[in-house]
Order: structure tokens, then sequence, then C-alpha cells
């Protein structure tokens, strides 16, 4: 599996845009990249995923490059509540062990 | 809204215990999955079972078992608890009909102590 690089940390105001970049320069042809967040206490939840063109959902939208080396999660009206880590992971769509490992993530802090 | 219980959300056990952490799902999924999360390390999967009676060991099995009797619940069991075994404990689920992505559904985690 093609490993992801992402930033420790990172604050949004409330209300604007939160950008969320991940990296992932050794992806292969057939791997998604996909998008979880955990908020404290709780478990992962699902946010989006995609494997070369841009998604959309009611909850995020996710921007992968043309090279597909990188993409961007992108949570258009940052509220509090989408304080979390969250978590970019590249995998190739498998029925056999649908498994998920985390690696550090990006803890976003949405400031009033 | 899908919802996956686990038993217990904080346990503190002793040194050589048996521990028993159960997750119930009302989905119908035919997927369930154990992991244990800890800081810098992520998540890791221990166990995951595709159907009924059905187990596959994951990255970390080792010291743990599973059971899954009936599709809704699968257990988690430690048959002598250890403090390296001090952890978050989150079970999953998913469907095989959405198996195009890796929508796991997760449950609140349960936060074991091993003292």
């Amino acid at each position: 599996d093609a490993k992801t690089t992402q930033p420790t940390s990172m604050d949004c105001a409330e209300g604007r845009a939160a950008n969320l970049p991940c990296n992932h320069s050794t992806i292969s042809g057939n791997e998604y990249v996909y998008w979880y967040r955990q908020i404290h206490s709780q478990g992962p939840q699902y946010i989006i995923h995609g494997l070369k063109n841009n998604e959309t959902n009611e909850m995020a939208s996710l921007i992968i490059t043309e090279d597909r080396k990188s993409s961007t999660l992108i949570l258009p009206h940052a509220t509090l509540r989408d304080t979390a880590v969250y978590y970019c992971i590249v995998r190739v769509f498998s029925n056999a062990g649908n498994m998920l490992t985390f690696g550090g993530g990006t803890r976003l802090m949405v400031k009033p | 809204d899908v919802k996956v219980t686990q038993s217990s959300r904080y346990l503190v056990k002793r040194t050589g215990e048996k521990v028993f952490l159960e997750c119930v799902q009302d989905m119908d999924h035919e997927n369930m999955f154990w992991y244990r999360q800890d800081p810098g390390l992520g998540l890791r999967l221990i166990y995951f079972s595709y159907d009924v009676k059905m187990k596959e060991k994951g990255d970390i099995p080792e010291g743990y078992s599973v059971s899954r009797e009936k599709k809704e619940r699968f257990s988690l069991i430690l048959e002598s608890a250890s403090t390296n075994q001090t952890s978050m404990y989150l079970c999953a689920t998913k469907s095989e009909q959405f198996s195009l992505g890796y929508e796991q559904y997760f449950g609140p985690g349960t936060r074991l102590t091993v003292t």
C-alpha cells in the first residue's frame, strides 16, 4: 500500500474552508484515496473516497491531482464540530480483507 | 442510521484476567472488524470476520481471539490480559453490498486499561 504524508496539525477559522493536504507519491494505478476522521472519544467516521476524479458529497470535496500523487480534502464551511483528526488512506479495492490502517493524520482545530 | 455498539466505553482489568469485548451491529452487515488504536501507531487490525463462524487474522492477532456465533455480534477475547494490551479497541462493520468502498462504520470504542 502507498504511504501517505499529512501535516500533523492545522487551524481553521469557523465558517471558512478547511483544506487538508495529503501526499501519496507512490500511489499505484489501482489504489483509491480514502478520507476518515475521528472526533475525540469516538470511532472513526468515513468521509469520502476517490480514484482519479474529483468527488463531492454532503460532507466534503476531494480534489486529486492529475498525477494522483497528492490530494486535498475540502470542508467548505468548517464548524466547531469539524474539529477532529483527519486520516488520509490509500488502499487497493479488494474484497479480501477490507481492512484499514491509519497513520498519524492531521489534527484540525476549528476556532471561533 | 447505522448503529454499532460496544459493551463498555471504559474497562479496567488486571494482568492475567480473561477479557471479553463485545460488538453488536444492527445493519445486517456481513463484515466485522476489531482494531486497536494507540498513540503514534494509528489504527491496526487485529481480526476480522466476513461471515458467521468465519474469522481471519489481521496484522496483530497475537494474544487475541475472536468469536462470531451470530451475524450481529463479534466478540474480541483477550485470553490472558497483559499491560501491553492497554489500548483503545474499536469495532467496525461493512456491508458486502457496498464493497466498492471502504465505508466502514465504527463503534464508539472501548478504552481498556490492564494493570
